[in-house]
């Protein structure tokens, strides 16, 4: 089975530009988790949809914003970006049957100049 | 809602001594336990996790972690390290009702040769 997979893995954006994630979930896995990591602040929780609903949301302002499709692959979109954006977003699939076990993909490197 | 507290930021270990990771958590509920580890450049990779039954529970690479209830810990152990487990570990919990993880800060383990 393939793992998680995430596209790009690298981007570089200025400031005041947006920019969209992609995340492909294993075959089968209904619910995506994305996370904000970045060196000071450990892995922060941004979001979980699940069966293309937004179920759990962490603390983040609204620029961050997100969605899943009904194949289960999601997005994030980060609007007017920040420099303090910057950071390593990973993202997550676990299916109903071990729902409690998250599988993470090589995350999207983000940096904003 | 639920906190990770990972103790030592960074661990220095020499290779074939012995480590242990610490973890604690505060929830108010029965909770799920899990150790990830991560490499450089990569995704989280799940080392072990607790969810009930025997408090010993062993993981892959040799680590084994011990749920304390009384003590709200799980910490991450290993008899014999080697250099192959530098890395980035952290501990996290979920409360089992939603798909919402929260992670500690992370410890880097770093073995000496």
């Amino acid at each position: 089975k393939a793992g998680v997979t995430q596209t790009p893995r690298y981007l570089i954006k200025t400031r005041g530009q947006q920019v969209t994630l992609s995340c492909s979930p294993i075959s089968g896995h209904r619910s995506v988790s994305w996370y904000q990591q970045t060196p000071g602040q450990g892995l922060q929780f941004l979001f979980e949809y699940f069966s293309e609903t937004q179920r759990n949301k962490g603390n983040f302002p609204g620029r961050f914003s997100g969605r899943q499709f009904s194949n289960s692959r999601s997005e994030m979109n980060v609007s007017t970006l920040e420099l303090g954006d910057s950071a390593l977003y990973l993202c997550a699939s676990s299916s109903y049957s071990s729902y409690n076990e998250q599988f993470f993909g090589p995350g999207t490197r983000l940096t904003v100049l | 809602a639920q906190s990770v507290t990972q103790l030592d930021s960074q661990v220095p270990v020499f290779e074939e001594a012995p480590v242990e990771l610490r973890c604690n958590y505060s929830s108010s509920v029965s909770v799920y336990l899990f150790w990830y580890v991560q490499y450089p450049n990569q995704g989280l990779q799940l080392l072990l996790k607790y969810l009930s039954g025997s408090t010993l529970v062993k993981g892959i690479n040799g680590f084994e972690a011990e749920f304390n209830k009384s003590q709200t810990s799980f910490h991450l152990r290993k008899p014999s390290v080697h250099i192959s487990d530098t890395a980035e570990y952290f501990c996290a919990v979920s409360d089992g009702a939603g798909n919402q993880f929260y992670f500690g800060t992370g410890t880097s383990l770093t073995v000496i040769p």
